[in-house]
């Protein structure tokens, strides 16, 4: 079946500093990419849509100057945490959609912003 | 705001036994329902994509059902196996963009 990766699968940084996270389908090309995020006892959250070749789509609420996606290959989207704070600890999770109505998830990265 | 509930949140049952769980989403503008099974510390792996109301598929011992007309779909497992231990997701898609509004999951436990 098919494979998304993500890297790191945890990371610890310090307030201010910024965390790039990145999603791989290996064994397909992704033209769309999604970014979502969980926070504890809740559910998954979409953030953002990451097209291939164009600026991503964020969800309302989602600061886009905050949480930068880059999605330059159809096997690679990145997401940047930029000057990360406590409160950005978090699950973050992306899925990368193969065919029309399947969708595949990677591993998930677990955020912690000292 | 699009909300999607699971019920129970968490379950905890004897190796054999059948159990089912339930996810309530919105019954207008229905695209499609996704269930996942999410294992700790691995990817949620996809287990259907229903679309149609009346809908039922199966998948060795799991099966769902779909009614979109009251917005529930039910998950059934039958015979149930230590493996079976997961957080089961189900996921209202809106639109053919493919955004996904997730429930908060059913956490089951299996105990041998």
């Amino acid at each position: 079946g098919a494979v998304v990766s993500q890297h790191p699968s945890w990371v610890i940084c310090k307030s201010g500093t910024s965390v790039k996270i990145e999603c791989r389908s290996l064994d397909f090309q992704a033209t769309t990419m999604f970014w979502y995020r969980q926070f504890p006892k809740q559910s998954l959250m979409l953030m953002a849509t990451s097209n291939e070749g164009s600026k991503a789509t964020y969800e309302q609420g989602v600061e886009k100057d905050k949480f930068l996606i880059n999605h330059a290959s159809l096997t690679l989207s990145t997401l940047t945490v930029t000057s990360a704070h406590p409160e950005d600890s978090s699950f973050y999770i992306c899925s990368a959609r193969q065919r029309p109505d399947e969708q595949f998830f990677g591993p998930g990265t677990r955020l912690t912003v000292l | 705001i699009l909300n999607v509930e699971q019920s129970p949140q968490s379950l905890h049952v004897q190796e054999g036994d059948s159990t089912n769980f339930t996810c309530s989403f919105p019954s207008s503008n229905f695209y499609a329902l996704h269930w996942y099974r999410w294992e700790t510390a691995k990817s949620p792996e996809a287990l259907f994509v229903m679309t149609l109301n009346g809908d039922e598929k199966k998948k060795g011992r799991i099966s769902a059902t779909l009614n979109t007309k009251e917005g529930y779909s039910y998950l059934y497992i039958k015979g149930s196996q230590p493996e079976d231990s997961a957080t089961y997701l189900c996921a209202f898609q809106v639109d053919s963009s493919y955004k996904l509004i997730f429930g908060s999951g059913t956490r089951l436990l299996v105990r041998p």
